[in-house]
C-alpha cells in the first residue's frame, strides 16, 4: 500500500492567518490526490482533488499544489468555519489510503 | 440536492455479521462507483472498498483489512449499496461512510454515516 504522511499532526493559528498542511506519498502517485475536510461527528467534505483542482461551492481561499510525491493545502486566510481537521488521500493505487490528519485549532 | 443515507449499524458480537445499506437520491446511482470508508473512534480515515459502475461490470477492490470478509454490492433499481461484514472483530468498531465515486476515483459526497460497534 502507498503511505500517506502529513505534517504537522496538529497547528494552532489564528483567524486571518496564512495556514500550510503538507502530505506526502511514499511513492509518485502523479496529480490523484485529494484534500478533505472534516468536523467532529460529521462526514469528510471534499474540498480538492486532482492536487489543485477546487470542489464546486469551496471557498476560494483554499488552494492545493504538487505532484508525485509531495502536495500541500493552502488557507490564504483563517475564518473561524475552518477550525477542523485535514486529510489528504491518494485515489492513485489501490487501496486508497489516506494521511493520518492535521487539525487546525484555535491559538 | 445529493443525498446518501446509510442504515444498519449497530451492536454486534465478535464473530458474528451485520449489513449495512446506502440509498442515494439527487443523482444517477448507476452512473457513479461507490465506495465505503470507516473511521474507528477518535481515528482517522481507512478505506474499506469499492463497487464500480455497470459499465465497469460491478468489480469491486477492498482493503486489505477487510478482504475476505467484508463483501460490497449493490442494486441500482433500488438506487443502494450494500457493506456485508462477516467475521467481525472488535477492530471493526468505526463509524461507516458510504460515498459516491464519479469515474475518475474521487470520493465527492459521503453519507451522515452509521456506527458499528464489535464487542461482546
Amino acid at each position: 500500500d502507498i503511505q500517506m504522511t502529513q505534517s504537522p499532526s496538529t497547528l494552532s493559528a489564528s483567524i486571518g492567518d496564512r495556514v500550510t498542511i503538507t502530505c506526502r506519498a511514499s511513492q509518485s502517485i502523479s496529480d490523484s490526490l485529494a484534500w478533505f475536510q472534516q468536523k467532529p461527528g460529521k462526514a469528510p467534505k471534499l474540498l480538492i482533488y486532482k492536487a489543485s483542482s477546487l470542489e464546486s461551492g469551496v471557498p476560494s481561499r483554499f488552494s492545493g499544489s504538487g505532484s508525485g510525491t509531495d502536495f500541500t493545502l493552502t488557507i490564504s486566510s483563517l475564518q473561524p468555519d475552518d477550525f477542523a481537521t485535514y486529510y489528504c488521500q491518494q485515489y492513485k493505487v489501490y487501496s486508497f489510503t489516506f494521511g493520518p490528519g492535521t487539525k487546525v485549532d484555535i491559538k | 440536492e445529493v443525498q446518501l443515507v446509510e442504515s444498519g449499524g449497530g451492536l454486534v458480537q465478535p464473530g458474528g455479521s451485520l449489513r449495512l445499506s446506502c440509498v442515494g437520491s439527487g443523482f444517477t446511482f448507476s452512473d457513479h462507483h461507490m465506495d465505503w470508508v470507516r473511521q474507528a473512534p477518535g481515528k482517522g480515515l481507512e478505506w474499506v472498498g469499492r463497487i464500480r459502475n455497470r459499465p465497469r461490470s460491478y468489480t469491486t477492490e477492498y482493503a486489505a483489512s477487510v478482504k475476505g470478509r467484508f463483501t460490497v454490492s449493490r442494486d441500482d433499481s433500488e438506487n443502494s449499496v450494500y457493506l456485508q461484514m462477516n467475521s467481525l472483530k472488535t477492530e471493526d468498531t468505526a463509524v461507516y461512510y458510504c460515498s459516491r465515486s464519479p469515474p475518475g476515483g474521487i470520493l465527492d459526497y459521503w453519507g451522515q454515516g452509521s456506527p458499528v460497534t464489535v464487542s461482546s
